[in-house]
């Protein structure tokens, strides 16, 4: 089973920011979380990663709770492009590990 | 700009063919994943390689066989096509010492079984 929760679907407007929440809280200290996305009928696509503190680059923004056992993916300008199916995973970046993705969330970014 | 390539993106093949899927990507990556997706379900690992010649089951192996000869290529036989291996498949790959250590996803080979 997947080590992460995630809500099955969300809504949001095109513009306004999009919090995509994921629960991690067997999370081991030397496991970082990372997320994809996936485009309907494309590969996945690797968004951001992080340890423990909160990471931004140019696609979107990386919240990890204190206690690392959630966090929040944010793009802070959804666009209709944005429409897609959000995975949160840990992995241990140290060695040799097996990438297991639960179902992701499905987001609809709309007009 | 760093690529995994899989052979076809569509199939159609008949009950009790032998399929073959192959995966190539050129990032001299260590890592190769095997993945099926199937709506509702996410993805599913069937089988992953750490090195050439090795091969570890993944979550769901049973009816699949993976052949790894070569470090950039790693290849997922059906023995027996059966219907319930409809699926989508996509391979990945990574690389140990990447500091990012991110999977590159193919786009897909979309596999009907008649």
């Amino acid at each position: 089973d997947a080590k992460t929760t995630q809500p099955t679907s969300m809504d949001c407007a095109e513009g306004r920011a999009a919090n995509l929440p994921c629960n991690h809280s067997t999370i081991s200290g030397n496991e970082y979380v990372y997320w994809y996305r996936q485009i309907h009928s494309q590969g996945p696509q690797y968004i951001i990663h992080g340890l423990k503190n909160n990471e931004t680059n140019e696609m979107a923004s990386l919240i990890i709770t204190e206690d690392r056992k959630s966090s929040t993916l944010i793009l802070p300008h959804a666009t209709l492009r944005d429409t897609a199916v959000y995975y949160c995973i840990v992995r241990d970046q140290g060695g040799s590990y097996i990438p297991t993705f639960g179902r992701g969330t499905s987001l609809i970014v709309h007009p | 700009d760093v690529k995994v390539t899989q052979s076809s993106r569509y199939l159609v093949k008949r009950t009790g063919e032998k399929v073959f899927l192959e995966c190539v990507q050129d990032m001299d990556h260590e890592n190769m994943f095997w993945y099926r997706q199937d709506p509702g379900l996410g993805l599913r690992l069937i089988y992953f390689s750490y090195d050439v010649k090795m091969k570890e089951k993944g979550d769901i192996p049973e009816g699949y066989s993976v052949s790894r000869e070569k470090k950039e290529r790693f290849s997922l036989i059906l023995e027996s096509a059966s219907t319930n291996q409809t699926s989508m498949y996509l391979c990945a790959s990574s690389s140990d010492g990447r500091s990012t250590g991110e999977l590159f996803f193919g786009e897909g080979s979309r596999l009907t079984v008649l």
